[in-house]
């Protein structure tokens, strides 16, 4: 498709459990972002990473953490999931960052119960 | 950093009519501004962008116009057709992209 899967597609869990989404390229591009996307607030930007091992957080960055260890992977962690973190989180790449040339990902529905 | 406000952000129309939807932002800096069309359950693509050193870029139905004194860009959608029923997205950035809250645009046939 498009290069970049997400996974898991959907997920359900509880409060207070961590939880990891995973993204992946096969463009060997340099960006990566994550973003999560709420009814009335648009796509917000959590994490993004410039490079292998260098990570640094979004306008909505608190209750989340990143790695990047290999160009073509992104994880997002919730350390302990709560009600609120219950969103739809996409994944981007760029070739370079100035804003064009984002490619999404498919996505990763969560909810958190 | 980058604030971008869009309107409406509902919008109902008649099959053929035409649509507008409007953005502003507030970081003078910000020099690339991409529209989005999200179909429901898939993901956010690319339909349409401009940069800021032009005020007007068309392709075919759509068009989207940049006026940087005010601040402000908006998409065009003549002819409109029940297929173009989704969620558009504007968005600013001399970096990372900002994006708008959203316009649900239906058409109806």
């Amino acid at each position: 498709d498009a290069g970049i899967t997400q996974s898991p597609r959907h997920k359900v869990t509880e409060t207070g459990t961590p939880v990891t989404l995973r993204c992946h390229q096969t463009e060997n591009h340099r960006y990566m972002y994550w973003y999560r996307q709420d009814p009335g607030h648009g796509l917000r930007l959590i994490h993004y990473s410039y490079g292998v091992k260098d990570t640094d957080k979004g306008e909505v960055s608190d209750g989340y953490s990143v790695s990047r260890s290999k160009t073509e992977d992104f994880l997002l962690t919730l350390e302990s999931a709560t009600s609120s973190q219950t969103s739809v989180y996409f994944c981007a790449i760029s070739e370079w960052d100035r804003g064009n040339g984002y490619t999404f990902g498919s996505g990763t529905r969560l909810t958190v119960v | 950093g980058e604030n971008v406000e869009q309107h409406p952000s509902t919008l109902s129309v008649q099959e053929g009519d035409s649509a507008v939807i409007k953005c502003t932002y507030s970081d003078s800096a910000s020099n690339y501004f991409p529209w989005y069309k999200q179909e429901l359950g898939k993901r956010p693509q690319l339909i349409i962008d401009i940069r800021s050193n032009v005020g007007e870029k068309k392709d075919q139905r759509i068009a989207v116009t940049l006026n940087k004194t005010a601040k402000h860009f908006s998409l065009h959608i003549t002819e409109t057709q029940p297929e173009d029923s989704a969620v558009y997205f504007c968005a600013a950035t001399g970096g990372k992209l900002t994006f708008g809250q959203g316009t649900i645009l239906t058409v109806h046939p």
